[in-house]
């Protein structure tokens, strides 16, 4: 398509769920990154992927974060048992090379946790 | 640990007057170096970049920035100002040499007031 699509734009959820949230980059890119922004917050980077290739995933917070590109196409963003503290905007960002170059960003999904 | 910091974090003017954004970064090695602007209800996009030669780059909009390498500072400037400018102002950095995190200041939000 012609820009990063991410969905679901809002998702509410109660404490303890578990929630899924999809990237959908620009076709052809090679780079796909995730960043976490929470209120009045820059964007926090969580996790890169290079193809289907997982290079870093040193953002994560913990191990409910879970992130998986596995045709180097599509990404999801699974995060279980969310907590009150994972309430956030959560961006998607893909670049056509290698490496944190030129981003092209997704209008990100908002998690909120009640 | 890389940071980035941006002086300002609300920033009120008047359309004509003349804007500079402060962002600083503490890193030693060489870095590539972004202004981002998300316009209201907008994505994060890409308003300039610098990753080497002239230290003055101009990008969209009238904007540029300066990278001061003795500084470690990338300030953003725009002669005058319009309505139009409202927005939020990120710096980020990412290490020229492993550019997989971009790093993020927590950002500035500009009022430019008719």
């Amino acid at each position: 398509g012609a820009g990063v699509s991410q969905s679901p734009r809002y998702k509410v959820a109660k404490r303890g769920q578990d929630v899924a949230l999809r990237c959908d980059p620009i076709s052809g890119h090679v780079s796909l990154f995730w960043y976490q922004q929470a209120l009045g917050q820059g964007p926090e980077f969580l996790t890169y992927f290079q193809n289907e290739a997982q290079l870093d995933k040193s953002g994560l917070p913990s191990d409910r974060f879970f992130a998986e590109r596995p045709e180097g196409s599509v990404s999801t963003l699974k995060i279980q048992r969310t907590q009150q503290e994972d309430s956030a905007v959560y961006l998607c960002a893909s670049s056509l090379d290698s490496g944190a170059n030129v981003l092209t960003f997704g209008a990100g999904s908002r998690l909120t946790v009640l | 640990a890389q940071s980035v910091s941006q002086h300002n974090h609300h920033v009120i003017l008047s359309e004509a007057a003349s804007l500079e954004l402060g962002c600083n970064y503490s890193y030693g090695g060489t870095v590539n170096l972004f202004w981002y602007v998300q316009y209201p209800g907008q994505h994060l996009q890409l308003l300039l970049k610098y990753f080497s030669g002239d230290p003055l780059v101009k990008g969209i909009k009238g904007f540029e920035a300066e990278f001061i390498k003795s500084k470690f500072s990338f300030n953003l400037r725009k002669p005058s100002v319009q309505w139009s400018d409202t927005a939020e102002y990120f710096c980020a950095v990412s290490p020229s040499n492993s550019g997989y995190a971009l790093n993020f200041g927590k950002g500035t939000s500009l009022l430019v007031t008719p």
